[in-house]
């Protein structure tokens, strides 16, 4: 495709369910980011990884969150016993295996937990 | 540890009044420092970056060391400038990428 592409744009969901969020990165982008957008937050780092090599998971804020990359390319972020403070937009973006810095992000999935 | 520091969550400035968003970064190595914008209803995406010592759409932003400082700057604000930017900064050999928690700029006919 020609951008990032993040599936549900939107999620409604209740307190205590399971949610799965999708990734599908630019082809070719070896480097795929996730991200959690709050209010007065910013970007909080969530996961990273990068081609072969082990994800780096040190922005995961607790073990009810967990992401796996498939054959390099498309990604999921799961929620597991959602917490209404997980409620928040989650960006995912991809880059090129070079260090330019440059991060290409999708429109993100916007998580509501009642 | 990366840390990125962004002070004003809201400035607000006329049109045509210069801009000044601040940064202050942490971080023990070389840094790699990045401004992203985020203009409504639109993706995150690149606005400049200090390597490249480029000026994007008027912006510049000039990387200092002793200050630990990357503030991003215009002379003249226009009114289709109003965004959310993000300071981002990564160390060497471009490891994961540490965001600010963002300033709004809403500039005012």
């Amino acid at each position: 495709g020609a951008g990032v592409s993040q599936s549900p744009s939107n999620k409604v969901t209740e307190k205590g369910k399971d949610v799965e969020l999708r990734c599908d990165p630019i082809s070719g982008h070896t480097a795929l980011y996730w991200y959690r957008q709050s209010l007065g937050q910013g970007l909080e780092f969530l996961i990273y990884f990068q081609g072969n090599s082990a994800p780096d998971k040190s922005g995961l804020p607790s073990d009810r969150f967990s992401a796996e990359r498939t054959g390099g390319s498309v990604s999921t972020l799961t929620i597991q016993r959602t917490q209404q403070e997980d409620s928040a937009v989650y960006l995912c973006a991809s880059s090129l295996m070079v260090n330019t810095g440059e991060l290409f992000f999708g429109e993100g999935s916007r998580l509501t937990v009642l | 540890a990366q840390r990125v520091t962004q002070p004003e969550k809201l400035l607000s400035v006329f049109k045509g009044a210069p801009v000044e968003l601040k940064c202050n970064y942490s971080y023990s190595g070389s840094p790699e420092l990045f401004w992203y914008v985020q203009y409504s209803r639109q993706r995150l995406q690149l606005l400049l970056r200090h390597i490249s010592r480029e000026s994007i759409k008027g912006f510049t932003a000039d990387l200092n060391k002793g200050e630990t400082s990357f503030h991003l700057k215009k002379p003249f604000a226009q009114e289709e400038d109003s965004a959310m930017y993000y300071c981002a900064l990564s160390g060497t050999g471009f490891q994961k990428l540490v965001f600010g928690t963002g300033t709004r700029l809403l500039v005012s006919p």
